[in-house]
């Protein structure tokens, strides 16, 4: 059972157009990560977060702790937007992640 | 430049062979991670260490060992390489805010 659940899996936009991922967890989490992961590349921490909402550039992250849902925005999208975005849930006493199966997208100019 | 180092990038090896990845950081964080990446499963941890001289078991350890040589190496041991364990591993890092991941493993078993 995924204790962490993304959707969509595959998305695909035109350049310009608002985007959001949405990410659910089922664990009590003490933050919840997103990650970007470009094609063949490593993994970049874009945010952590615990409650609210947070901003940097185009990209905005929300988390509903009661809800126990997390969203990432992106506004007016780019083709070097293009990548897999991986939610992650951070719990226990090791800080150990526990990650969503990722969202792969496509940004078409 | 700070951040997680992890050696090698790629690697093949054939099944029964035994291979060291390396990972360190220098960034001085306590804790760290092991996962392994397969398509359509996600990230998964193998192996992990919250401080120095402590390592535990993650989701998946069967086949592979850990050593938690100081504050700054962590190594992941494959003892007796097996197809099932082609994939890519990320080393990470974290201390009390964000995690640093390094920049992966492709291992392939043949």
């Amino acid at each position: 059972k995924n204790e962490v659940e993304q959707s969509p899996q595959n998305l695909t936009a035109q350049e310009g157009e608002f985007i959001t991922i949405n990410c659910s967890y089922s664990v009590g989490i003490s933050a919840l990560h997103w990650l970007q992961q470009h094609p063949g590349g490593g993994i970049v921490s874009l945010f952590m977060l615990s409650s609210g909402k947070k901003k940097h550039g185009r990209l905005i992250a929300t988390i509903n702790i009661q809800e126990k849902h997390s969203s990432l925005h992106i506004t007016a999208s780019h083709p070097r937007d293009s990548a897999v975005y991986i939610c992650a849930a951070l719990s226990g006493s090791a800080r150990q992640l526990t990650f969503g199966s990722g969202t792969q997208l496509t940004v078409l100019p | 430049n700070a951040g997680v180092t992890q050696t090698p990038k790629f690697q093949v090896l054939k099944t029964g062979q035994s291979m060291t990845l390396q990972c360190a950081q220098d960034m001085n964080h306590n804790s760290m991670y092991w996962y392994r990446q397969d398509p359509g499963m996600g990230l998964r941890l193998i192996y992990y260490s919250a401080s120095e001289g402590t390592t535990d078991k993650g989701e998946v350890p069967n086949g592979y060992n850990v050593s938690r040589l100081n504050k700054r190496e962590f190594s992941l041991r494959l003892e007796s390489a097996a197809p099932s364990q082609t994939s890519v591993y990320f080393c990470a890092s974290t201390a009390t805010y964000g995690y640093t991941f390094g920049s992966g493993t492709r291992l392939t078993v043949v």
